[in-house]
């Protein structure tokens, strides 16, 4: 059935290394894919979503890119900020118009 | 300001009683969803609606019971509480029911059943 993926449920790494967190789709549609941001105790919000006019969304030094031909929509940036810390979903918008959430990735950056 | 209010922001119940999480939106959006975050099942879905109206239910339970008296309010009332109930209930909501749509979030109900 259709569904995302996060194959890490945790990602540790240092202040400055670049970030990937990964997610993939499976969907007979063409999906809408987001990235949402839930910071320790607060509501998760909206990070970027892959459909801006054809361009790279990009925010807050994060991007994206939809992949149809790996199914993929990986998140990442370019130096790790300890403020980054924080549980990342990426989340499928089916053709049911529901929004899915995948199962999480918790990023945490040390100094 | 706060957008979507929810009340209580702490809630303790115990197994066997009934509880009202409180959801309204001030950002004059349609559609209104309930979601469910916990240790096992993270961001899990429970119901949609759009202009009052229930539009999907991914809730196995009708324990759970959505109630919609305005369109920018959404509570969700729980009955027979369970211990397996416990979890964290998010309030959303979009300008229109549409996947494509970006979800804005309340800060949360944390529920704990004893």
């Amino acid at each position: 059935g259709d569904s995302v993926t996060q194959t890490e449920g945790l990602v540790t790494l240092t202040e400055g290394l670049p970030v990937m967190l990964n997610c993939t789709y499976q969907s007979t549609y063409s999906p809408f894919l987001f990235w949402y941001v839930q910071h320790l105790n607060e509501a998760p919000k909206l990070l970027l979503k892959s459909f801006t006019d054809n361009k790279r969304p990009e925010h807050q030094g994060f991007h994206a890119t939809l992949h149809k031909s790996s199914s993929s929509f990986h998140l990442q940036k370019s130096s790790a900020q300890l403020s980054d810390s924080a549980l990342y979903y990426c989340a499928w918008g089916s053709g049911s118009w529901q929004l899915i959430f995948g199962s999480g990735t918790q990023l945490t950056v040390m100094p | 300001d706060p957008k979507i209010i929810q009340k209580p922001k702490y809630l303790v119940a115990v197994t066997g009683s009934e509880k009202i999480l409180i959801c309204e939106q001030y950002l004059g959006h349609n559609a209104m969803y309930w979601y469910r975050q916990s240790a096992k099942k993270p961001l899990e879905f429970m119901f949609s609606y759009s202009y009052q109206k229930l539009m999907d239910n991914q809730t196995a339970s009708s324990r759970f019971q959505p109630q919609s008296s305005k369109k920018n309010h959404l509570d969700l009332q729980i009955t027979a509480l369970k211990p397996d109930d416990s979890a964290t209930y998010f309030c959303a909501s979009s300008p229109r029911w549409f996947s494509a749509e970006t979800l804005y979030f309340g800060s949360g109900t944390r529920l704990t059943v004893l």
